[in-house]
């Protein structure tokens, strides 16, 4: 089945730097790639979401890419600010509304 | 619109028993996913129902069921509790306008079983 690599684990940034969390899938089947912010105790929330044949999505200081032939796709914040600080994770899905996510990314944005 | 709404939102239960936890989808939404989240093993998807059919279902043991009722409302039922169920349940609806149709989720469900 579908397995998803998230990298870092954790990752610090300065205020106004930017932040690059990378994963990986493996089956090649995937077409629906969205990443969701989850700060502690609450739900996860869709952030950005891209399609497979898409390349790149941008939405204000957040965008996502697609590398269908590697099979990875990434998170880019630019402009960080102290409210980016929580759990993303990414995740894959070949339909069904089926999503297999990473293991997380903790962003922790220090003023 | 109202968001997924999940009750209840806290639950103690000891081992052996069983629980039924309840999910509302955004008005619209047909699909109704469930996920288990713990520390140890992340988000992992447990099934997903659209017009009152399982569609699809994760690897977990035949003591995690579901149902959706035809209001597109939705419960997952735990038999036989175990320590490791402890976890937040979360679930998630979705339009399904496509079969890659975004998922909203619900505050979740935390399960603590004693």
């Amino acid at each position: 089945g579908e397995n998803v690599e998230q990298h870092p684990s954790t990752l610090s940034v300065q205020e106004g730097d930017s932040a690059v969390i990378k994963c990986t899938y493996s089956d090649s089947a995937s077409n629906y790639f969205p990443w969701y912010k989850q700060e502690l105790g609450k739900r996860p929330q869709l952030i950005i979401d891209i399609r497979s044949n898409v390349g790149e999505k941008k939405d204000q200081r957040i965008a996502v890419t697609l590398n269908k032939t590697a099979k990875h796709f990434s998170l880019h914040i630019t402009e960080t600010q102290p409210e980016d600080s929580a759990v993303y994770f990414c995740a894959a899905s070949t339909g069904f509304q089926k999503l297999v996510f990473g293991t997380g990314t903790r962003l922790l944005v220090s003023p | 619109k109202a968001g997924v709404t999940q009750t209840p939102r806290y639950l103690i239960k000891t081992r052996g028993q069983q629980v039924t936890l309840s999910c509302s989808p955004i008005s619209g939404h047909r699909s109704v996913s469930w996920y288990q989240q713990t520390p140890g093993q992340g988000l992992q998807f447990l099934f997903e129902y659209f017009s009152e059919t399982q569609r699809n279902k994760g690897n977990f043991p035949g003591r995690f069921s579901g149902r959706q009722f035809s209001n597109s409302r939705s419960e997952m039922n735990v038999s036989t509790l175990e320590l490791g169920d402890s976890a937040l349940y979360l679930c998630a609806s979705s339009l399904v306008v496509d079969w890659t149709d975004t998922q909203y989720f619900g505050p979740g469900t935390r399960l603590t079983v004693l």
